[in-house]
């Protein structure tokens, strides 16, 4: 266990619903960073904040998706109307500002149906 | 450019053995090279890294050989261990001083008892 803690573990939704993931990070880390990571390939970097601010986003990230870190600590993953290409891993990593190791969480399995 | 080329996509290595993985990149703009080990279920967990100024590092039984004019870098596990199995992602950051990370596809590593 990381410390990192992620949940829902699994989430099972319809295509067309809104879905929400949280990530909690090791207190003393203040970047975040959202990873999507889809089946036989590696994680892909979607977006990050440094405490509170959101500083960078993917391409990756369409419209759909909505990411907040309220207050510097846990972060919210939010996607809306989502489609069957939604399916996969959503992995949340900590660290301190500085440090290059990046500290992953277990995930957030999504089906969309 | 900026991808990361991984090879090969499983290996099978007998208990004992050397398990060999390697990656390629182009972007010289790359600075830091983890590799990351997963096991199913649960996030990327950081292994071993280098910087692109040092040619070889090693931790216990793992180490990175690094090739800045080949542009290419390898992950050599010695004495390879059954415990070891699980799938095995080299990276590069391409953030500069934040941690976006771009991974290769992945190695699925079995060691036969």
């Amino acid at each position: 266990d990381t410390g990192v803690s992620q949940n829902p573990r699994h989430k099972i939704t319809k295509r067309g619903q809104n879905v929400t993931f949280r990530c909690d990070p090791i207190s003393e880390h203040n970047r975040l960073y959202w990873y999507r990571q889809t089946l036989g390939q590696g994680p892909e970097f979607l977006t990050y904040f440094q405490n509170e601010a959101q500083l960078e986003k993917s391409r990756l990230l369409s419209d759909r998706f909505s990411a907040e870190r309220p207050k510097g600590s846990f972060s919210t993953l939010e996607i809306q109307r989502t489609e069957q290409g939604d399916s996969a891993m959503y992995l949340c990593a900590t660290n301190r500002y500085s440090e290059e190791k990046l500290f992953f969480g277990s995930g957030t399995q999504l089906s969309v149906l | 450019q900026q991808q990361v080329k991984q090879s090969p996509q499983s290996l099978i290595v007998q208990k004992g053995g050397i398990s060999i993985i390697n990656c390629a990149y182009e972007n010289t703009a790359f600075d830091y090279f983890p590799w990351y080990q997963q096991f199913p279920g649960k996030g990327p967990a950081l292994l071993i890294a280098i910087r692109p100024d040092v040619s070889e590092k090693k931790e216990g039984r793992f180490t990175i050989s690094f090739n800045k004019s080949a542009k290419q870098f390898s992950l050599h596990i010695m004495d390879s261990q059954p415990g070891d199995s699980a799938t095995y992602f080299c990276a590069a950051n391409y953030g500069g001083a934040t941690n976006k990370l771009i991974f290769g596809t992945g190695t699925l590593l079995a060691v036969q008892p």
